[in-house]
């Protein structure tokens, strides 16, 4: 069974605001990634990383920036907020092709 | 058009049935194929982790992988209504841990 973990698992915050969304794992897997999911849809791979100190965009543009400092942190941050941000955020991290998710963090932003 | 295509139900079974889930995709260079399922306001949870073309089984579950046709699926025999869930197809083209293209996903409802 796959430790990954992720807080808040809920948040409301206002427009404007700088946000940062925690994702960690206990597995020592070198490889993490955020996927951003609208109910009922696919999810779409906004970062990713293959180790500490590399990080890449995903597929979906997206206005956040992460940070792989520890190979066991992965970091999410909105530097001013919008209601266009509203939606799930999954992390993940991944052994061989087989990624394991964290339980999401569902933020709506008024 | 989508690169991976499922259908997003909802499916409505009851208790006991046998549930087929499917998924069709584009890209002949896949050769990867999960299936995962997730709860409503949880994260995926990957249920199989198939290579190539073929049959794959575990327990309940059965994930059926035809390459010529590029198409996969997903068996589900004596469905209970804990497997009501959304459940999503994945495929990559290599098994680095690079990026998964994600299906739709398609939910399913199994009722007592």
């Amino acid at each position: 069974e796959a430790d990954i973990y992720q807080t808040p698992r809920y948040l409301v915050i206002g427009t404007g605001k700088k946000i940062t969304l925690e994702c960690s794992q206990t597995m020592g897997h070198d490889k993490m990634y955020w996927y951003q999911q609208d109910p009922g849809m696919e999810l779409h791979l906004i970062h990713y990383s293959y180790g500490v100190n590399s990080t890449e965009k995903g597929d979906l543009s997206s206005e956040s920036t992460v940070s792989r400092i520890r190979t066991e942190h992965f970091p999410l941050t909105l530097e001013s907020a919008r209601p266009s941000h509203t939606s799930q955020y999954l992390c993940a991290s991944s052994v061989g092709g087989e990624q394991y998710f964290g339980p999401g963090t569902r933020l709506t932003v008024t | 058009q989508k690169e991976v295509e499922q259908d997003p139900g909802p499916l409505s079974v009851p208790e006991g049935a046998i549930v087929s889930l499917n998924c069709t995709y584009s890209n002949s260079a896949f050769q990867y194929f999960m299936w995962y399922r997730q709860y409503s306001r949880k994260g995926p949870e990957l249920l199989m982790y198939t290579y190539s073309s073929g049959n794959k089984e575990d327990g309940r579950f059965t994930a059926q992988v035809d390459k010529s046709s590029k198409y996969i699926s997903l068996f589900i025999r004596d469905s209970q209504p804990s497997d009501s869930a959304t459940y999503l197809c994945a495929m990559s083209d290599n098994n680095a841990g690079n990026m998964l293209t994600f299906g739709g996903g398609t939910r399913l409802m199994v009722k007592p």
